[in-house]
């Protein structure tokens, strides 16, 4: 399967640690989406990259979330000095410029 | 402010029966989709509607898009079990500017055997 893969799939952290997710997208896909869901809501828009170059961020994203694409292939987003508010499951999806985006299957954060 | 909303939230039905979620905007999108979602997994792309008007076909499901691009509508036939799940719309509204994937507030679907 070469879908798009997130790890790891679950996190429990304690308040006030850092987290980091990758994500895998598809191998031709360009762009890559970072999304946030809480339960029983539809995903959120966090970010978006074009290659390597962050192109858009949303208001969502405070200063303590950073994500990278360094090479244009995989993704990285880090929360630092995680809160309560931060467990949710963090999507990401890629696609091609224009064409529908294709999901992973998340990475579901707790925070104790 | 919730761009895209969908209705009804939550719907229960029997096998056999045929439903419809509606999903609405006050904005124009240059094209929807729409997903299914199961708990714990990543929402999974139906379809893509581009033209105002356009009617496409999945199987049981029929998906329309409104014809000035501001709402969508998916139709099931004869539902089944198989077709419980989390029924999401989204697009980027044609507002210029800045990009917004946008999601909408999701339908529950559960069918019963």
């Amino acid at each position: 399967d070469t879908g798009v893969s997130q790890d790891p799939r679950h996190k429990i952290t304690k308040r006030g640690q850092n987290v980091t997710f990758r994500c895998d997208p598809i191998s031709e896909h360009n762009r890559l989406y970072w999304y946030r869901q809480t339960l029983g809501q539809g995903p959120e828009f966090l970010t978006y990259f074009q290659n390597e170059a962050q192109l858009e961020k949303s208001r969502l994203l405070s200063d303590r979330f950073s994500a990278e694409r360094p090479k244009g292939s995989f993704s990285t987003l880090e929360i630092q000095r995680t809160e309560q508010g931060d467990s949710a499951m963090y999507l990401c999806a890629s696609s091609l410029a224009g064409g529908p985006q294709h999901f992973g299957d998340g990475t579901r954060l707790s925070i104790l | 402010t919730q761009l895209l909303e969908q209705s009804p939230q939550f719907l229960s039905i029997q096998e056999g029966e045929n439903l419809t979620v509606y999903c609405n905007s006050s904005s124009v999108f240059s094209s929807l989709q729409w997903y299914r979602q199961e708990p714990g997994e990543g929402p999974v792309l139906l379809v893509t509607v581009v033209t105002g008007g356009e009617v496409k076909k999945l199987k049981r499901l029929t998906f329309q898009f409104g014809d000035a691009r501001k709402d969508s509508s998916l139709h099931i036939t004869a539902a089944q079990p198989g077709d419980t799940g989390l029924y999401l719309c989204a697009g980027d509204p044609v507002l210029g500017g800045t990009y917004k994937y946008i999601f909408g507030t999701g339908t529950r679907l559960k069918v019963l055997a």
